[in-house]
Formats: structure tokens, sequence, C-alpha cells
């Protein structure tokens, strides 16, 4: 199975908002609300940060936010700050009983 | 909250079995309030899901490595473990553990996952 597909960087200054897309197919994102987003920070474990699309787990900024259009999911990091500075990777289910990973953004502060 | 700590050889021989093991803390392997999962990372680049396994359901593997992989549930110890046969040079990488929690959605009828918790990760290197 082919990875989803992510832009290999994004960058922005501080305060400003980015977005990061998440391309799949209908097997996958376009499915149903499989979607969930993780920060991954150098030698350490990644960090779920979005799941079921939107939902935001206890703990995870309101600067963080998901949504959905279609075959394609988008990541939103408003307010950027220094901290945000990692690797950010999507994850679907598919209709084959599989999970798959995004190709991971680069995130530049 | 349920914590994840992988465990194993960090070298391992071209053509060998790499065998990773999980040790489940805070919680119960047999619980049945996740399904545990492998994921990789090779140097440089992205996430690779491997497959997951649940108290009493069929595993479900990656297809590109299916042929060679097991996930099992060791209730005595705790533990998950993985086994990888054959294994190359592109084997190589930074081996994670994960809960895989799941969400019914009553009113579709449809279950939802995401990773979390997520173990530190262990590297293995493939090489004689």
């Amino acid at each position: 199975q082919s990875a989803l597909a992510q832009p290999a960087s994004v960058s922005g200054s501080p305060g400003q908002t980015i977005a990061i897309s998440c391309t799949g197919s209908s097997s996958d994102i376009g499915d149903y609300d499989y979607v969930s987003w993780y920060q991954h920070r150098p030698g350490k474990a990644p960090r779920l940060m979005i799941f079921d699309v939107t939902t935001r787990p206890s703990g995870v900024s309101n600067r963080f936010s998901g949504s959905k259009s279609g075959n394609t999911a988008s990541l939103t990091i408003s307010g950027l700050q220094a901290e945000d500075e990692a690797d950010y990777y999507c994850s679907s289910y598919t209709t084959n009983t599989t999970h798959v990973f995004g190709s991971g953004t680069k995130v530049t502060v | 909250q349920v914590q994840l700590q992988e465990s194993g050889p960090g070298l391992v021989k071209p053509s060998q079995t790499l065998s990773l093991s999980c040790t489940v803390s805070r919680g119960s392997v047999t619980s049945g309030s996740y399904y545990w999962s492998w994921i990789r990372q090779p140097a440089g680049k992205g996430l690779e899901w491997i497959g997951r396994v649940s108290t009493g359901g069929s595993p479900s593997y990656n297809p590109s490595l299916k042929s060679r992989v097991t996930i099992s549930i060791d209730p005595s110890k705790n533990q998950f473990s993985l086994n990888l046969t054959s294994v190359t040079a592109a084997d190589t990488a930074v081996y994670y553990c994960a809960g895989v929690t799941s969400n019914y959605h009553f009113w579709s009828g449809y279950y939802t996952y995401w990773f979390d918790p997520w173990g530190q990760g262990t590297l293995v290197t493939v090489s004689s």
C-alpha cells in the first residue's frame, strides 16, 4: 500500500497559520473519519495531536485543528510557535483493515 | 495511562529473524481496551505501519511485509512481540510499539482508530 501524500516541508513565521495536507483515496481518508495526526520530534516518541479528523486529545493546544474534504485531510496550526517545529504525520485506517501513514511533513518555524 | 517499552537486540545479521518485545505497564495486554501495533521508521524516512494484533482477534499486517511478519501477545509476560524473518539492510530502522485505541460511532456503525500511547522506540540495525 502506498503512503498518503503530504508536502515534504512547510514553513512559517512565529504567529502565522500554516496548513499541512494529507491526500489519500476513497479506500482510506475518503471512506470515513479515520484520520489522525502525529507530531514527531527527533529522538522522541510520536505524539497524538488529532484523532477522528477533528478531535484534540486532552493536553493538545487548541492552536491545532483538523479537517477533511473528500480524499484530503488537513492539519492547521495557528499562532505558530518555535516549539511546533517537528515532523508531522497523518494516518488513516483503510477498507482493507490495515493502517497507512503519510509521507511526513517537516514544519520549520 | 498505559505505558509501553520496547526491548530486543539492537543488531541482527542479514537473513536472520528480528525479534522485539513490548512490555505493557499500568495496564493489561489482554484488557481489550487496545489493539497492539508495531510501526517502524528507517533513517531519513517516514513512519511505516507493520501490523497489529488484538486479544481474540485476527492479526492484520502491512501487505508489503505480510509474508515475513508475525505479531503475537504473551499474557504471562504482559507483552506483545514482533518477529520479522529474512531481514535485510532495508529493515534497519527505529521500531516503535503502540497501542491502538478504537472508537465505535453508533449512528454510522463504523469504528475509528488511532495510535496512542507509543513506546520510545528502539533502533535495530541489520548488518553482518
